[in-house]
């Protein structure tokens, strides 16, 4: 059965501290990891795919990178405007595999 | 482009009624998933159309269905609430790469 797991389930950080979030994942033939940003009450919002090991996207504050087993979501002096709930999700076969996500509260 | 669009964004009903949610996905998006959302299990995957035909199903009980139209847009129906479906209900469109686009939600409330 494929599995996705975030940690830490939630993270402080006070602005401008940068630090990384972590989405490990057992899947058959991962065929893309999806990393989106959710403000309460909202939808997601997608904001990188990454396809192959070694892949890194950059936007912003954050990079996402990929290596065989997991993803990690680096965040670069984060703002209080970064805080959100962070999802990665595995695509293999038909269907996403949501991860349960990363709570970040970034205070100024 | 407009994004999804979602409605109603808020419904609350009584157990045992039937409920139908709608979605409209962005133009030219041919796939639409919709998820189910709480607190204790997070985003799980309700199902998946694609030109009209379920391409992919999770694991929810038949209570759930699901169609799509010729326009792409599609509906999901509960029948026979239980509290417990209870939860942020989202609708996500993408073309055949499964980048997928995600609406604002409808909010159920089951009472």
């Amino acid at each position: 059965e494929d599995q996705v797991t975030q940690s830490p389930e939630a993270l402080r950080l006070q602005e401008g501290e940068s630090s990384s979030l972590n989405c490990s994942y057992t899947v058959s033939g991962l065929r893309g990891l999806f990393w989106y940003r959710q403000d309460p009450g909202k939808g997601p919002e997608f904001l990188f795919t990454l396809y192959s090991a070694g892949e890194e996207k950059e936007k912003e504050r954050l990079k996402a990178t990929l290596t065989k087993k997991e993803s990690f979501l680096h965040i670069t002096a984060p703002k209080p405007e970064d805080s959100a709930t962070y999802l990665c999700a595995a695509h293999a076969g038909n269907m996403l595999t949501f991860g349960g996500g990363t709570r970040l509260m970034v205070k100024p | 482009k407009a994004g999804v669009t979602q409605t109603p964004r808020y419904l609350i009903k009584t157990r045992g009624q039937q409920v139908t949610l709608s979605c409209s996905p962005i133009s030219g998006h041919r796939s639409v998933s919709w998820y189910q959302q709480t607190p204790g299990q997070g985003l799980q995957f309700l199902f998946e159309y694609f030109s009209e035909t379920q391409r992919n199903k999770g694991n929810f009980p038949g209570r759930f269905s699901g169609r799509q139209f010729s326009n792409s847009r599609s509906e999901m129906n509960v029948s026979t609430l239980e509290l417990g479906d209870s939860a942020l209900y989202l609708c996500a469109s993408s073309q055949d790469t499964y980048e997928q686009y995600f609406g604002p939600g409808t909010r159920l409330t089951v009472t």
